[in-house]
Formats: structure tokens, C-alpha cells, sequence
């Protein structure tokens, strides 16, 4: 059964650091790798999904990269501002015929102004 | 292009009531998804359904939750009778079938009292 951990669970930083998430996977046969953020009260919002044959994704100040023979992903933020502070959550798609996804718990970022 | 639609946002039920919610799919989506959120916890799947039939609920408590999509559509699920612990955000995504990138909508906030 995969399991997908994120840490650390929260973190604060002073706007304009660069910053790094980590997410690890248990079954490294995982298909894609989808990171999100969450505003509170708020759905899921899409930022990267990464591919089973990439090794990264990048979308503006963001980059996420998968190591699937480790077993990790990390999302990269560049330039951390105050409207980045959210909840970020990694998701790894198992199989093609299922496609669901399994999420870690999340890690809640504040970026203080 | 319209995205995920979920109602109602917010409801607040006492135990051993019933209640419902329902999700309208992006348009052209197959595949529909139902997660539960619980406070401080990633999505957990419960239901996902390719055109009208089911893919996997393994992880629906069949005893007081169910869940249909009419005509390939629109969905509803049900909770009947709710617990305590069915307190939680009550998410619905949905995706075509070439690609994997699941889009989200806002949720649905259950409070049981």
C-alpha cells in the first residue's frame, strides 16, 4: 500500500527565501506525482504534475522535481511572498487503470511579510 | 471552461441525520472522483467513477455512505446516518480520459454535531 509523508508539517519563512518541500513515497512504481495547494476553506488547486518519464516540472517561481528510485519529490519555491502561504500537498498516481490519487497529510506554509 | 461545481459549500447536521451533496463534473470529464478531507489530514479517496460505473470504493463505508453519477454526469453522494467522525471536507474532482491531471472544486464543509 503506498503511503505518501510531507514534511516538515509546517514552516515559516521571511518573504523572499527560497524554499524547499519535501514529499516521500513507500512503492517507488508510482505512474505521475502531482503537487497542490490548498487555501484555507478553499478546494485544491493544481500547480505541477510530473510525468512517470520526467524528472521535473517548473511553472514560474515554482519547480518540482521526482526521484522515484529514492522515492522523493520536492516543490522549490524561488522569491517566497506573502500570498504564497498556503497548504502544499504532493499526490502520486499509482496505476493507469485506477488513477487515484494518494496524498500525504501536507505541509502549511507561512511567509511572513 | 467552467470548472468543478460542488454544493452546498458549508452544512451542519446533528448525528443520525442524513444529508447529501452533489457535484457537477467539468464538462467532457469521464471520470469523477469523491475524497473526504479530515482536519489536518491529506484527501483520502472514497469513490471514483468512469462514466456511470464505479472503478473503486473500496474505501466508501458502504453501511452509511453511497454514491451515484446520473447518466455519466452529474453526482451525488450520500451520508445516511452521519457520525461524528464524518466531520470533514468533502471534495469532488474530476478528469478526461487522456489525461491524468484531476481538477478540483471547492468542496463541501460537513460540521455533524
Amino acid at each position: 500500500k503506498q503511503e505518501v509523508t510531507q514534511i516538515p508539517a509546517a514552516l515559516s519563512v521571511p518573504e523572499g527565501e527560497n524554499l524547499v518541500l519535501n514529499c516521500s513515497f513507500t512503492d517507488s512504481a508510482i505512474y505521475n506525482l502531482q503537487w497542490f495547494r490548498q487555501d484555507p476553506g478553499k478546494g485544491l488547486t493544481s500547480l505541477l504534475l510530473i510525468q512517470s518519464s520526467q524528472r521535473e516540472q517548473t511553472s514560474g517561481r515554482l519547480n518540482a522535481s521526482l526521484d522515484k528510485s529514492s522515492g522523493r519529490s520536492t516543490l522549490y519555491i524561488a522569491a517566497s511572498q506573502p500570498g504564497d502561504s498556503a497548504t502544499y500537498l504532493c499526490a502520486a498516481y499509482m496505476d493507469t487503470g485506477r488513477r487515484a490519487l494518494t496524498f500525504g497529510s501536507g505541509t502549511r506554509l507561512q511567509v511572513q511579510p | 471552461e467552467a470548472g468543478v461545481a460542488q454544493s452546498p459549500r458549508y452544512k451542519i447536521i446533528e448525528k443520525r441525520q442524513s444529508v447529501a451533496f452533489w457535484c457537477n463534473p467539468i464538462s467532457g470529464h469521464a471520470t469523477l472522483y469523491w475524497y473526504q478531507q479530515i482536519l489536518g489530514q491529506g484527501p483520502k479517496l472514497l469513490i471514483q467513477f468512469q462514466n456511470n460505473g464505479v472503478v473503486d470504493d473500496s474505501q466508501l463505508p458502504k453501511d452509511r455512505f453511497s454514491a451515484e453519477r446520473l447518466k455519466g454526469v452529474d453526482s451525488t453522494l450520500k451520508i445516511q446516518p452521519a457520525k461524528l467522525e464524518d466531520s470533514a471536507v468533502y471534495l469532488c474532482a474530476s478528469s478526461s480520459t487522456l489525461a491524468f491531471e484531476q481538477f478540483f472544486g471547492p468542496g463541501t464543509r460537513l460540521t455533524v454535531l
